[in-house]
């Protein structure tokens, strides 16, 4: 099983801040990455997937890009707002199999 | 409402005990797939099913089976139940096994094993 790696695990930021954050992924038999944001008590919901090298995708404040040969995606919060507030899974898929790493929990204070 | 239906949404249940738990994928979905969330743990792959087909095998333990039905409802087996089984289970299903398009999650099936 390949291991999907998120960092930070945490993130603690003012509202209106932008932030980032990493997943790294294992860059052999990659075919897609997907992005989720997972609130406390809901479960896990869709923002992006990607799969082609150099993918950028958006929606409202938030994007992300992919390197595939490198083995990373970034996911970006402009101006966050305490609702952004949540945990950001990452998961890459190879061979039917999706694997999600550990998140980053951000904290958007008011 | 995502569509993903998963009962029951809580269980209790005894060490050596078996259990079934349910997951109906959404509307035109054919593809299933369960995980398992530990406490302070990750999402973690079990099993992946399209179209009655097991497609994908994670880390799951020989107690645990899975299978999905020609209605295209999957059920995950936990059999001789320990403490360690515990955990929030989800299942979530995609239009297909490619990978490429996303999952939609269940809200989940919280398992206490005592």
């Amino acid at each position: 099983i390949l291991n999907v790696e998120q960092s930070p695990q945490s993130l603690h930021v003012q509202e209106g801040d932008s932030t980032n954050f990493t997943c790294s992924f294992p860059s052999s038999n990659f075919y897609a990455l997907h992005w989720y944001r997972w609130e406390t008590a809901k479960s896990p919901e869709a923002l992006f997937v990607m799969t082609l090298n150099g993918d950028e995708k958006k929606k409202g404040r938030i994007s992300a890009t992919l390197n595939t040969k490198e083995g990373y995606s970034y996911l970006y919060i402009k101006g966050s707002q305490p609702e952004d507030s949540a945990t950001y899974l990452c998961a890459s898929d190879s061979s039917y199999k999706l694997i999600f790493g550990s998140g980053t929990r951000l904290l958007v204070r008011p | 409402d995502s569509g993903v239906t998963q009962t029951p949404k809580h269980l209790i249940t005894a060490t050596g005990q078996r259990v079934t738990l349910r997951c109906s994928p959404r509307s035109g979905d054919l593809s299933v797939y369960w995980y398992q969330q530990s406490l302070d743990q990750g999402l973690q792959f079990l099993i992946q099913y399209y179209n009655g087909e097991e497609r994908a095998k994670g880390n799951i333990l020989e107690r645990f089976s899975a299978q999905q039905f020609p209605d295209l409802h999957s059920e995950l087996n936990l059999s001789s139940l320990e403490l360690g089984d515990s955990a929030l289970y989800f299942c979530a299903s995609s239009v297909d096994s490619s990978g490429a398009n996303v999952l939609t999650f269940g809200a989940g099936s919280r398992l206490t094993v005592l």
